[in-house]
């Protein structure tokens, strides 16, 4: 059983807009997320974490939310610029080091 | 520095075929992970290892075997590969309980 959920198999956006990316999860040990980036044919790439101490963590054009009461967290991506066109993985640990992946979102950034 | 690296980057095997990827970091990273991607999975996580020397099952272990003789190496056996473990592996490394530092990946197709 999946422990962490990305609902929406993919979305698309225009250039210049914001991006939003949600994941759920379920399991309440959980306390630190992630987001990972992926290109085709190249492996994840590190893109911002979230402690569970904290709400919001931002990077440049990257803000991760999370929602502990609701066991969600959301990405947004301000503003979404073509190169961002890739898969989006949200992942979940506990103090344990192994992760939990979502299924991914595909993002298509149009022009 | 070349990060993680996996070889070989494809490979076709028959049923009952025996095979070992490789991974290699170069970075002294403590734990080392070794991931499997299906479509519409996200990334699962087979083995793991926390040290050299030491081993341990992930989520989907089953059909599949690891050693960690040197730090920087971490090999996937497959012993009889079978159809259902055709899929994309990915190498993952980190120093603990923060990003993962993820290789190129190795496609396997089993026929």
């Amino acid at each position: 059983d999946q422990q962490v959920k990305q609902n929406s198999p993919s979305l698309s956006v225009q250039e210049g807009r914001i991006s939003i990316l949600n994941c759920d999860y379920t399991n309440s040990m959980f306390d630190y997320f992630l987001w990972y980036k992926k290109y085709p044919a190249e492996g994840p790439t590190f893109l911002i974490s979230i402690s569970s101490i904290k709400d919001k963590n931002e990077d440049g054009r990257f803000t991760v939310f999370l929602n502990k009461s609701a066991k969600h967290l959301s990405l947004h991506i301000v503003p979404s610029q073509p190169g961002d066109s890739a898969v989006y993985f949200c992942a979940a640990t506990t103090n344990d080091y192994k992760l939990s992946f979502g299924a991914g979102t595909t993002v298509t950034v149009r022009a | 520095n070349a990060g993680v690296t996996q070889t070989p980057k494809f490979r076709v095997l028959k049923t009952g075929q025996s095979m070992t990827l490789l991974c290699a970091q170069d970075m002294n990273h403590e734990y080392m992970y070794w991931y499997r991607q299906d479509p519409g999975m996200g990334l699962r996580l087979i083995h793991y290892s926390v040290g050299e020397g030491t081993t341990a099952k992930g989520e989907v272990p089953d059909g599949y075997n690891v050693s960690r003789l040197k730090k920087q190496n971490f090999l996937l056996g497959l012993e009889s590969a079978a159809p259902s473990q055709t899929s994309v592996y990915f190498c993952a490394s980190s120093t603990g309980r923060n990003e993962q530092f993820f290789g190129p990946g190795t496609r396997l197709t089993v026929l």
